[in-house]
């Protein structure tokens, strides 16, 4: 076990609503980066959020947002689902301070139908 | 952009055999690299890393890597696999942007099956 939590663990929304994806960090960690894994792909990177603000970004849309609160706890926001968006989303967490590998979570599995 | 490239997407061996997964990426600038495991039905873990210093690392349960500068590869070995090295790998990398941040960037993988 890795101490990053996600919820939930399934899902299945219709093309057109909105998603809330949760992720709660591993203790001492400051940094949650969020990635889509696409079955067969390897995972592809969303977003990154350091103490409450994005630090990078990966080759996504608007569409999907993120926050991180004060206990470095994250959400993942898709809105206007599409059939693509399919996917295995994960969440890791990490300490950007001292350049640590980062942990997973299990992943929430969306299928948005 | 930075990229990773895993050049066997599937490997079928038998135990014992040698194994040898290629990863190279493309970026310029420092880079931290990563080989993750993900055996069926769990989450994603660390095989092994590299920071810094002595190019061959060497990780859990018998794998090691070999950090070449000048080829930008990252290749993952283990001299003797076992079933339980059945699982799917990924090479990852940590590019170093402006502002202290750096970006992680995922290959596609190789799913290994091995053969009692």
């Amino acid at each position: 076990e890795t101490g990053v939590t996600q919820s939930p663990t399934h899902l299945i929304k219709t093309r057109g609503q909105q998603v809330t994806l949760r992720c709660s960090s591993q203790s001492g960690h400051n940094t949650v980066s969020w990635y889509q894994q696409a079955l067969g792909q390897g995972p592809q990177f969303i977003f990154q959020y350091y103490r409450e603000e994005e630090n990078g970004r990966g080759n996504f849309p608007p569409r999907f947002s993120g926050l991180q609160f004060p206990n470095y706890s994250s959400e993942l926001n898709v809105n206007a689902l599409e059939l693509d968006d399919s996917a295995l989303y994960l969440c890791a967490s990490s300490s950007r301070d001292t350049n640590t590998e980062a942990f997973f979570g299990q992943g929430t599995r969306l299928t948005v139908v | 952009a930075q990229s990773v490239s895993q050049h066997n997407h599937h490997v079928i061996l038998s135990e014992a055999a040698s194994l040898e997964l290629g990863c190279n990426y493309s970026y310029g600038g420092t880079v931290n690299l990563f080989w993750y495991v993900q055996y069926p039905g769990q989450h994603l873990q660390l095989l092994l890393k590299y920071f810094s210093g002595d190019p061959l690392v060497k990780g859990i349960k018998g794998f090691e890597a070999e950090f070449i500068k000048s080829k930008f590869s990252f290749n993952l070995r283990k001299p003797s696999v076992q079933w339980s090295d059945t699982a799917e790998y990924f090479c990852a990398v940590n590019a170093h942007a402006s502002g202290g941040s750096y970006i992680p960037t995922f290959g596609r993988g190789t799913s290994l099956i091995v053969h009692p």
